[in-house]
């Protein structure tokens, strides 16, 4: 099955800074890939997501990019500000209505 | 829309004794999902529903956890008898084919 691994587990920026996370996958076959952002105490919710016919996606100061060759997918997140700080969880799933698989999460931190 | 509904949102029984969550999903969502979280293993798919059908249940770590979806607009997720180790907050989702997926606010379960 699915296996997604994320890298940092910590990071920690200076307000203003960018920040950017990584993600690799295993399946070729997985073509949705989300990136979730949970609040302390929240529910993980959608940021921004990417389909396999796309390789780069923006919206405002969040971006992700797709790299299908080397299955792995980064998100980037420009001019950070202190609401920023939160667990950040990529995942992948081969879409129709099989589950999605999480990385094990980032937290990040942005210093004002 | 409420959103995906979860009930309660904080659970503290004993050992022992049984544990019964609930979800309700969005309306017209064909697939329901249940995850765990915790600090050491992340977000972890439990068991997966389309139609009201279960089509994955091997993420459910012991005979202990068991899952129903009488009707598509209700889902439970029991576990009898709890053990401290299966204090974590559970997730339930939902989403339609090919679209987003969207998370309840979960249930802190603490099994004391």
């Amino acid at each position: 099955g699915e296996n997604v691994e994320q890298h940092p587990s910590t990071l920690s920026v200076q307000e203003g800074d960018s920040a950017v996370i990584k993600c690799t996958y295993s399946d070729s076959a997985s073509n949705y890939f989300p990136w979730y952002k949970q609040e302390l105490g929240k529910r993980p919710q959608l940021i921004i997501d990417i389909r396999s016919n796309v390789g780069e996606k923006k919206d405002q100061r969040i971006a992700v990019t797709l790299n299908k060759t080397a299955k792995h997918f980064s998100l980037h997140i420009t001019e950070t500000q202190p609401e920023d700080s939160a667990v950040y969880f990529c995942a992948a799933s081969n879409s129709g209505n099989t589950p999605l698989v999480f990385g094990k999460g980032t937290r990040l931190s942005v210093i004002a | 829309d409420a959103g995906v509904i979860q009930s309660p949102r904080h659970e503290v029984t004993e050992m022992g004794q049984e544990v019964t969550l609930r979800c309700k999903p969005i309306s017209g969502h064909n697939s329901l999902f249940w995850y765990r979280q915790t600090m050491m293993r992340g977000l972890e798919l439990l068991i997966y529903f389309n139609n009201n059908v279960p089509i994955d249940d091997s993420g459910m770590p012991e005979d202990r956890f068991s899952a129903k979806m009488p009707n598509a607009s209700f889902s439970t997720l029991k576990i009898q008898p709890s053990e401290p180790r299966d204090s974590a907050v559970y997730f339930c989702a939902s989403r339609s084919t090919n679209e987003k997926l969207f998370f309840g606010s979960g249930t802190q379960l603490s099994v004391l």
